[in-house]
């Protein structure tokens, strides 16, 4: 079993839904997770990180963390075709080093 | 703003060749990491660094080697490079310790394609 599971889509959402993105995890130990965003040839660029059970908020973007059952998502209202995207779950292991799900593609289409 | 520069953006190497990959992070991040990223595969560590001259291996070292001599420069270096190792690389950075907040930064990611 893969440390972060995370189903590689694509997802494909009209423009002005909700898209709703899960990874589930095995670490029972992971305190925090973090929620990059990939456009196609770029780098990831983080967007959210949550470090406690329940939500959290940023504009357009909701993170959920529910530590019983190690799973953690990423809610992004009024979608637009600019979300479009490869979203990617981490969490730190060691050092601080960040082990990646493998990354959902979500396609906004208008 | 955290600096992350990969000073190799597009690379052709021929089989056998030696490569290296140079990454510089401004932020005096203690800790630098090398990924590669494949279709399908996500991101997956090659090696990182928490101090200047300390090295650990990551999940795919195999071929792999680096060096980090100066606290800002973290190079990863391929001793003969194959097809398969033909990639988009990304380097990165962040403190040494985790929680909340503290997050890694992505240098922009250099594309190595070996003939």
């Amino acid at each position: 079993q893969k440390e972060v599971e995370q189903n590689s889509g694509p997802l494909s959402v009209p423009e002005g839904a909700i898209a709703s993105l899960n990874c589930t995890y095995s670490d029972r130990g992971s305190q925090s997770f973090f929620w990059y965003r990939q456009y196609s040839g770029k780098s990831p660029e983080l967007i959210m990180f949550i470090y406690s059970n329940g939500d959290k908020e940023d504009g357009r973007f909701t993170a959920q963390l529910n530590k019983a059952s190690q799973y953690v998502s990423l809610l992004i209202r009024d979608s637009q075709p600019s979300d479009s995207a490869t979203y990617l779950c981490a969490h730190p292991g060691g050092y601080n080093k960040l082990i990646f799900g493998a990354g959902t593609r979500l396609a906004v289409h208008p | 703003d955290v600096k992350v520069t990969q000073s190799s953006r597009y690379l052709v190497k021929r089989t056998g060749e030696k490569v290296f990959l140079e990454c510089v992070q401004d932020m005096d991040h203690e800790n630098m990491f090398w990924y590669r990223q494949d279709p399908g595969l996500g991101l997956r560590l090659i090696y990182f660094s928490y101090d200047v001259k300390m090295k650990e291996k990551g999940d795919i070292p195999e071929g792999y080697s680096v060096s980090r001599e100066k606290k800002e420069r973290f190079s990863l270096i391929l001793e003969s490079a194959s097809t398969n190792q033909t990639s988009m690389y990304l380097c990165a950075s962040s403190l040494r310790h985790g929680g909340a907040g503290n997050t890694i930064y992505f240098g922009e990611g250099s594309w190595l394609t070996v003939v």
